[in-house]
């Protein structure tokens, strides 16, 4: 699994709040990513980071933000949650060692009611 | 513009049957093309990338430049190989590399 682990899992939360997920990786790694997985649609990226403090926005970025700190953990924020924000999120993180494959975090399940 | 198409949502098949997901892409560079797999509820796993030539649980997968195609194939379904798979490219920029993904298959392998 690449050391790769997110928090929460599960969030059931309300439209209007601020929410935000962790992706915690082990492996010091330096590109991560931020998608959201939804039926029909697949997996869209949000946002990446190729370093430390060093983010840009994917294709789907609008009603999200990311900070990255340190190398270890990459954070997603949705600023004002709305409902069209439930999806699966996931992280995944670029492995350069060897053949540039990027591997997946578990995912987390996010419902904004 | 860089884009990967599958065209099936859903692809039904009978235990020991030939299975054959399609993927077509659109890249104006070389391709670097994967297939990743999801079992019910769990994360993405890289199934296969065409560079490496390999057969992971029996699939394979032939990059067709001509036809901007990398279909996945299996010789006979296992009723396990149920899951959704998507196929990915890779899009170079630098700092930019990123995975570009299809709509996914989902493969159901009736027994």
């Amino acid at each position: 699994d690449a050391g790769i682990t997110q928090s929460p899992r599960h969030k059931v939360t309300e439209t209007g709040t601020p929410v935000t997920l962790r992706c915690h990786q082990t492996e010091n790694h330096r590109y991560m990513y931020w998608y959201r997985q939804d039926p029909g649609h697949g997996l869209r990226l949000i946002h990446y980071s190729y370093g430390v403090k060093d983010t840009d926005k994917g294709e789907v970025s609008d009603g999200y933000s990311v900070s990255r700190s340190k190398t270890e953990d990459f954070l997603l924020t949705l600023e004002s949650a709305t409902s069209s924000q439930t999806s699966v999120y996931f992280c995944a993180i670029r492995d350069t060692s060897g053949g540039d494959e990027q591997y997946f975090g578990p995912g987390t399940r996010l419902t904004v009611t | 513009a860089q884009r990967v198409t599958q065209p099936e949502k859903l692809l039904s098949v009978f235990k020991g049957a030939p299975v054959e997901l399609k993927c077509n892409y659109s890249y104006s560079g070389s391709p670097e093309l994967f297939w990743y797999v999801q079992y019910s509820r769990q994360r993405l796993q890289l199934l296969l990338r065409h560079i490496s030539r390999e057969s992971i649980k029996g699939f394979t997968a032939d990059l067709n430049k001509g036809e901007t195609s990398f279909h996945l194939k299996k010789p006979f379904a296992q009723e396990e190989d149920s899951a959704m798979y998507y196929c990915a490219l890779y899009a170079y920029g630098g700092a930019t590399n990123k995975l570009i993904f299809g709509t996914g298959t989902l493969l159901a392998v009736q027994p």
